[in-house]
């Protein structure tokens, strides 16, 4: 198995333009979760998914950050417009029973200039 | 939701020293779970604890949960170099939601 895959891996973009984070997660998995890192707030859970409905997304920062999971196996995370505070990395993660751990991708580093 | 504090932020760790992290909270907690972070890497599982008391190995690692489930802490003992980085806790809660600690981030000194 190729593990949580993330794309782009980095991602510099100007203030003001759209931002689409991508996520596959391992297959047969049945969560999957958007998680924010930075030095300041450490690992924020954005929102999280089970069988591709959202569940909480109650750590969304605010109505420019969106989130969809259209099927099993795609995650989207989209900031519009971005702004030079969304600067973090971004990590998916899947995970399959209630007593495993999660698998987190390799992230998404953004640079909002 | 239930928070989980960490300390120490920082451990400068002399190679081949043991050292201690902890991980408190304020109220009961169903389970720990425990994470690495490799500078510029990502978390990666290393243990879940759900009883009280409950004592777990992984080689060098030593991981163990509370009596009354309210603390964890982390032993490693001869630290290595390959030992850097954060190692963060994390309490699943209902609905399968984790939440992390802040994480205390080891550095060794060779």
């Amino acid at each position: 198995d190729a593990g949580v895959i993330q794309s782009p891996r980095h991602e510099v973009t100007e203030m003001g333009q759209e931002v689409t984070l991508r996520c596959k997660p391992i297959s047969g998995h049945d969560y999957l979760f958007w998680y924010r890192q930075t030095m300041m707030r450490g690992l924020e859970l954005l929102i999280y998914f089970n069988n591709n409905v959202p569940i909480d997304d109650s750590g969304m920062p605010e109505d420019r950050f969106s989130a969809k999971m259209p099927n099993a196996s795609f995650s989207t995370l989209k900031i519009q417009p971005s702004e030079p505070r969304d600067s973090a990395v971004y990590f998916c993660a899947s995970s399959f029973l209630p007593n495993y751990g999660y698998t987190f991708g390799s992230g998404t580093r953004l640079t909002v200039v | 939701g239930q928070q989980v504090m960490q300390i120490p932020q920082y451990q400068h760790v002399q190679e081949g020293e043991d050292f201690t992290t902890y991980c408190n909270s304020s109220t009961t907690l169903s389970n720990i779970q425990w994470y690495k972070q490799r500078p510029g890497g990502h978390p990666v599982f290393l243990i879940q604890l759900v009883k009280s008391g409950e004592v777990k190995k992984q080689k060098r690692l030593t991981f163990q949960f509370g009596e009354a489930k309210k603390n964890s802490s982390l032993h490693i003992t001869a630290t290595q170099t390959t030992d850097v980085g954060t190692y963060f806790c994390a309490h699943k809660a209902a609905g399968n939601k984790l939440t992390f600690g802040g994480g205390t981030r080891v550095l060794v000194k060779p």
